[in-house]
């Protein structure tokens, strides 16, 4: 049973648009949330990283976290074309090892 | 500054023969850790280094696997007796404490066995 989960995608949403990312994970003693960009190709690039309940927010994307619920997610404002990409979803215990969900891959529509 | 490396950055072997690939983290980065992804799939962890220490090596598939980091810096990922399921491109992340444990990913091996 894979420990993080995220829809496999495609999300496809218009240029401008507010896009949703969404994972849940199964180990409550996660500590430490991180959302990674990946293009086709390309390794992952960090791109958030959250570790407290709550809101956190850096330029267009705001990465939200609810531990009682295991629930981590990202929301890119003001979608772009460069922002297609999948979208991995790490979990880990305070410097430990990631756990990777499968990624969502994203598709902004010009 | 200077980020991860990796080489080769691509790598093709017949079947059977040996691999090695290195990684070289970022200066001052305590912590290391190997990852391999297979297409269309998230990074799954192989093993981790703390300095020259190898912590956890549950990740590794089998004893054809073997991690190094003599020195505390660069890393080499040996693979013995490569199998096709052993394709994949295979992920060097380092962190610090000071920069929250944050990975930062080089650019990947990817490796066919033919």
């Amino acid at each position: 049973q894979k420990e993080v989960e995220q829809n496999s995608g495609p999300l496809s949403v218009p240029e401008g648009a507010i896009a949703s990312l969404n994972c849940t994970y199964s180990d409550r003693g996660s500590q430490s949330f991180f959302w990674y960009r990946q293009y086709s190709g390309k390794s992952p690039e960090l791109i958030m990283s959250i570790y407290s309940n709550g809101d956190k927010e850096d330029g267009r994307f705001t990465a939200q976290l609810n531990k009682a619920s295991q629930y981590v997610s990202l929301l890119i404002r003001d979608s772009q074309p460069s922002d297609s990409a999948t979208y991995l979803c790490a979990v880990s215990a305070a410097g430990n090892m990631l756990t990777f969900g499968g990624g969502t891959r994203l598709m902004v529509k010009p | 500054g200077a980020g991860v490396s990796q080489s080769p950055r691509y790598k093709v072997a017949k079947r059977g023969q040996d691999v090695a690939l290195r990684c070289d983290p970022i200066s001052g980065h305590v912590s290391l850790f190997w990852y391999q992804q297979a297409l269309g799939q998230g990074p799954e962890f192989l093993t981790y280094f703390q300095n020259e220490a190898q912590l956890d090596k549950s990740g590794l598939p089998s004893d054809r696997f073997f991690a190094e980091r003599p020195e505390g810096s660069v890393s080499t990922l040996k693979i013995q007796r490569t199998q096709q399921e052993d394709s994949a491109v295979y992920l060097c992340a380092s962190s610090s404490p000071s920069s929250s444990y944050e990975q930062y990913f080089g650019p990947g091996t990817r490796l066919t066995v033919t």
